[in-house]
This record gives C-alpha cells, structure tokens and sequence, in this order.
C-alpha cells in the first residue's frame, strides 16, 4: 500500500515569510498528487493537483508544488504567507479507487 | 462548491448505541466515500462506493458498514459504537478515478461517543 509522509506537524511563522512543505510517496508509477487545504471549522478544499506535464504546478491562492520524481517528493511552496493561510494541509497520493492522505501539517501564521 | 451534505453536523451518544450518518450528493457522481480525520492520522478511509449497491472496505473499517441503495446517499453505520470512533467524519464524491479528478468534501460530522 502507499504511503504519504509529511515531515513537518506544526508550523509556525510570520506573515510574509514563505513557506515550504514537504511531501514524499512510497508508490513508484504513475501517480495523481494532491494539496488539500482545511481553514478551521471548514472541510477540505483542493489547493492544486499534478497528473502529468510540467512537473512545477500552480494552484489557488499563490500556492504552487513541484513534482520530483527522483525524490518521490510533491512539495507545497507560497513565497509570501497572510494570516489568512493558517490552516491544515494534507498531501494526498490516489491510490487506484482511493487517495491515501499524510498526517497533515498545521500551519500557523503570525500577524 | 460541490453540493454534498452530512447530516447530522454534529452528534453525541452512549457507547454501544447505533448511529448512522448521513451523506447526500446533487452531482451525480459514482463514487462516494468516508474518510475520519483524526489528530495524527490525517485522513483514513472508511469504506467507499463505486456504484449503488457496489462497496468496499478501507483501511479502518471495522466496526463500520455502509449502504447505498440511491446514486445520490452514502449512509455509514456505527453498529455498535465506542469511545474509539469519536471523530470527525468526512463524506467525499469523485465523478471519476481517472486522470486527475479529485475528490470533494462534505462539511462533517462531528461524532462523540461518551
């Protein structure tokens, strides 16, 4: 089975400051790579998605990941943080029918 | 957003009891799924749809079952409930598994088993 690693469980920074979060997978194929995003009290949104192609990928909100396949890594990166980006993040690998998801990574953004 | 809804929103009950939640689509897609989120563990995948009566098992399902007799609801069912399964349930639908269609969440169900 898959397995999705975020390395990071708490993050803490200020505004403006950039942000990168980590993201590795155990599968070795072709894989479908995914950055969720819950703000308190609200359900997963999708931030970005990777299927194929450039392997450097933009989302909402000045979000972007980049796909490493050596690495097996889909990093979430933003350059400059607001405060309205304190939330949860989870990278999620599809796995057939289903999508394995990492323990998340809480991120706390300092005005 | 997606038109999926959870009911109820939030629920407290007694170790033992049965509970069912509720998840219902407008969109017409196949696939369906509950996940629980937990402190830790992200997301786990309960058990999931692939069609009405077409189900199958994640990788936390014991204890739960599940029914789909309509395209558009998902019902999940606690038999027999535990303090274990205090939790946080999320509903999800995909239209497809190909490519890169992701999944859409519900808003959640907040379950405390006392």
């Amino acid at each position: 089975a898959q397995s999705v690693s975020q390395h990071n469980h708490h993050v803490i920074l200020s505004e403006a400051a950039s942000l990168e979060l980590g993201c590795n997978y155990s599968y070795g194929g072709t894989v479908n790579l995914f950055w969720y995003v819950q703000y308190p009290g609200q359900h997963l949104q999708l931030l970005l998605k990777y299927f194929s192609g450039d392997p450097l990928v933009k989302g909402i909100k000045g979000f972007e990941a980049e796909f490493i396949k050596s690495k097996f890594s889909f990093n979430l990166r933003k350059p400059s943080v607001q405060w309205s980006d304190t939330a949860e993040y989870f990278c999620a690998v599809r796995n057939d029918y289903k999508l394995s998801f990492g323990a998340g990574t809480t991120v706390t953004v300092r005005a | 957003d997606a038109g999926i809804t959870q009911s109820p929103r939030h629920k407290v009950t007694e170790t033992g009891t049965p509970v069912t939640l509720r998840c219902h689509q407008t969109e017409n897609h196949r696939y369906m799924y509950w996940y629980r989120q937990d402190p830790g563990h992200g997301l786990r995948l309960i058990h999931y749809s692939y069609g009405v009566k077409d189900t199958d098992k994640g990788e936390v399902s014991d204890g739960y079952s599940v029914s789909r007799s309509k395209t558009e609801d998902f019902l999940l069912t606690l038999e027999s409930a535990t303090s274990s399964q205090t939790s946080v349930y999320f509903c999800a639908i995909s239209e497809s598994t190909m490519g890169a269609r992701e999944q859409y969440f519900g808003p959640g169900t907040r379950l405390t088993v006392t």
